[in-house]
This record gives C-alpha cells, structure tokens and sequence, in this order.
C-alpha cells in the first residue's frame, strides 16, 4: 500500500466549477501536512499548509481528518490558471533529531476548460 | 536572483558514464535535498543535509553520492549510470529540518536525466 494515496485522474473541469481532491495517509504517526501544485515540466511549489481545524486560502480549502487519516482540497470558481497537478503531502519525524522527511502522493491532475 | 538553482537543465548521457548535477540555494536556509521523480510521477526524497551533515539517506544505490562542500551547496554525484536511473532529479532546501508546518520547501527547476 503507498503511503500516500491520491486519484491520479484527470480531473476535466469547467471554468467556475468547483471541484474536490481526495487523499489518504498510511502512516499514523504523519505529523504535518501540505498541499503542493505541480505544473506541467515544473518543479512543486506549496500550494497551502493544512492545519488540524482545517484552514481556507481565498478559493482553496483544506480540511484534515486524523481519525479517518484523510485530507482534502476544494477549489471553488476553477480558473483556466487552475490546471496543474495537485500533490497531496504529508510529513513525517523520525531518527532521535525529530528530522521531517515529506512523503509525496502520486498527484491528481486538473485541468480546467473554457 | 533564483532561490534554488540546478545545473545542468538537461542531460543526455550513455549507460555507464559518470555524471554530475549541482545544486545552490540562496536563501541561508540550513537543509538541503535530493528528490527523484520517475516516469509516473512519484517524487520521492533520496538525501537530506543539514549543515553539510548527511541526516536522511534513503535506500538509494550507492552509485549515488551526494556531496554538500557548504550549507548553500548540495552536489550529487551518480556513476556508472543505469538506464533507470533516468528521471528528473530536484534539489530542494528548507530553512530548518522541515519539523514544522511552517518550514517550508523550495525547490529547483529539476534536471531531466535521460541514459541512453
């Protein structure tokens, strides 16, 4: 089982739709969590931090279940910008320093039509 | 004034060569990182530095040597290349041993590494 779990896709939206990514974690003692946008021949880029009561950033939200070890994102009003891979990320300590090591989910593709 | 950059972009290269890609961070973050993407995507951490101390090392073959001669600078070296071993590596620092929601990671262009 990978360790972070994502639908690769393609999501094939339309401009103003709102559109929702799913992702799962193995791995219970995962302390962190993030959101990362990839596009196409790009490095990632920080899409938005999760936090555990969930958090907004203008049209994105993300929301953080521990229990169900899950973690969404929603974009509202898709814009054609909007298209790229979103990758799920998680975070986990280890070794006696507590040093994070980011565990990346395959990516859910979006793309956005006029 | 990029923050991450790698050299080079692109490598064409035979199996069995010895290659070198490097990697320099302007942003006085302490830790740096090696990634490697694969054909399908999955990007997953091969070495962390923190203050050129080695502190993650994956199960990466030891044909892979990365080299860190300063905390703004993490070199990796890989020789006698495999046909496997092309993808697209990325080099990434973050301020702090990424212990924290708020320790972000930046990362660079990439190398697309191809062995022919």
């Amino acid at each position: 089982r990978k360790e972070v779990e994502q639908d690769p896709g393609p999501f094939n939206v339309p401009e103003g739709a709102t559109v929702a990514f799913n992702c799962t974690y193995s791995n219970s003692a995962s302390q962190s969590f993030f959101w990362y946008r990839q596009d196409c021949r790009k490095e990632p880029k920080l899409l938005m931090s999760v936090y555990s009561s969930g958090n907004e950033d203008g049209r994105f939200t993300a929301q953080l279940n521990r229990a169900s070890q899950y973690i969404s994102l929603l974009i509202r009003d898709s814009k054609l910008s909007d298209s790229a891979t979103y990758l799920c990320v998680v975070n986990i300590l280890h070794g006696s320093s507590n040093t994070g090591k980011l565990i990346f989910g395959q990516g859910t593709t979006l793309q956005v039509k006029p | 004034d990029t923050a991450v950059s790698q050299t080079p972009k692109y490598l064409v290269t035979q199996m069995g060569n010895d290659k070198s890609i490097k990697c320099e961070q302007n942003l006085g973050h302490d830790t740096m990182y090696w990634y490697k993407q694969d054909s399908k995507k999955f990007l997953k951490i091969m070495f962390s530095y923190n203050n050129k101390e080695l502190i993650i090392n994956e199960t990466v073959p030891n044909r892979f040597s990365p080299k860190s001669p300063d905390k703004a600078h993490l070199n990796l070296h890989i020789n006698s290349l495999e046909l496997g071993d092309s993808a697209v590596y990325f080099c990434a620092s973050s301020q702090d041993e990424q212990r924290t929601l708020s320790d972000t990671q930046y990362f660079g262009p990439g190398t697309r590494l191809t062995v022919l």
